[in-house]
């Protein structure tokens, strides 16, 4: 069964810096990788998504995500925060092939200072 | 393009009452999954339907039930509610063979008295 792992529930950054949110997941093989945000109140946008090829993707919002197979992790990150990206972050996985049944992360909450 | 649309945004209904939340995908989708997020369990896959058929199904009690129309717009129904059943119901569309990109909506907020 796959499963997905965020360590970090809140993570607290001041605007301009960068910022790296974790994630790890298990499944047999090279899933699909996704990371979604989330604002208060709202439904989930899809930030990036990892299929195959090229293991740095970017996505919307200057952000961007490494896969790296041996390690499992699928990291997002930003070179520079702004008080707008201030949401909860999901990272989600699924199998490729046959049934799509998503895994979700528990999420990380971003708090950004001014 | 509109995006995913779901209604109510919010209801309020009472232990033993039943509900139905609509969902219409993005014009074009043709598959329709449905989520239960609550601060405890987090996000839940409730099921998937695609052209009018239940492709997929999570782990969930027979009182969820869902479907879809030729139109491809969804409802989904939960029987007899319980406390439990509060949480943020979300609705994500998808395009036919691409169904692991989805996109979703505001979601229906429901608290069960």
């Amino acid at each position: 069964a796959q499963s997905v792992t965020q360590p970090d529930i809140h993570i607290t950054v001041s605007e301009g810096a960068s910022l790296e949110l974790r994630c790890n997941y298990s499944y047999g093989a090279t899933p699909y990788l996704f990371w979604y945000v989330q604002s208060p109140g709202q439904g989930l946008q899809l930030l990036l998504k990892y299929f195959s090829g090229d293991t740095l993707v970017q996505g919307i919002k200057g952000f961007e995500a490494e896969f790296k197979r041996s390690q499992s992790s699928f990291n997002l990150r930003k070179p520079s925060v702004h008080w707008s990206d201030a949401a909860e972050y999901f990272c989600a996985v699924g199998a490729r092939g046959g049934s799509y049944i998503p895994t979700f992360g528990r999420g990380t909450s971003l708090i950004v200072h001014p | 393009k509109a995006g995913v649309t779901q209604t109510p945004r919010y209801l309020i209904k009472t232990r033993g009452q039943q509900v139905t939340l609509s969902c219409s995908p993005i014009s074009g989708h043709r598959s329709v999954s449905w989520y239960q997020q609550t601060p405890g369990q987090g996000l839940q896959f409730l099921f998937e339907y695609f052209s009018e058929t239940q492709r997929n199904k999570g782990n969930f009690p027979g009182r969820f039930s869902g479907r879809q129309f030729s139109n491809s717009r969804s409802e989904m129904n939960v029987s007899t509610l319980e406390l439990g059943d509060s949480a943020l119901y979300l609705c994500a569309s998808g395009l036919a063979g691409h169904q692991e990109t989805q996109y979703f909506g505001p979601g229906t907020r429901l608290l069960v008295l």
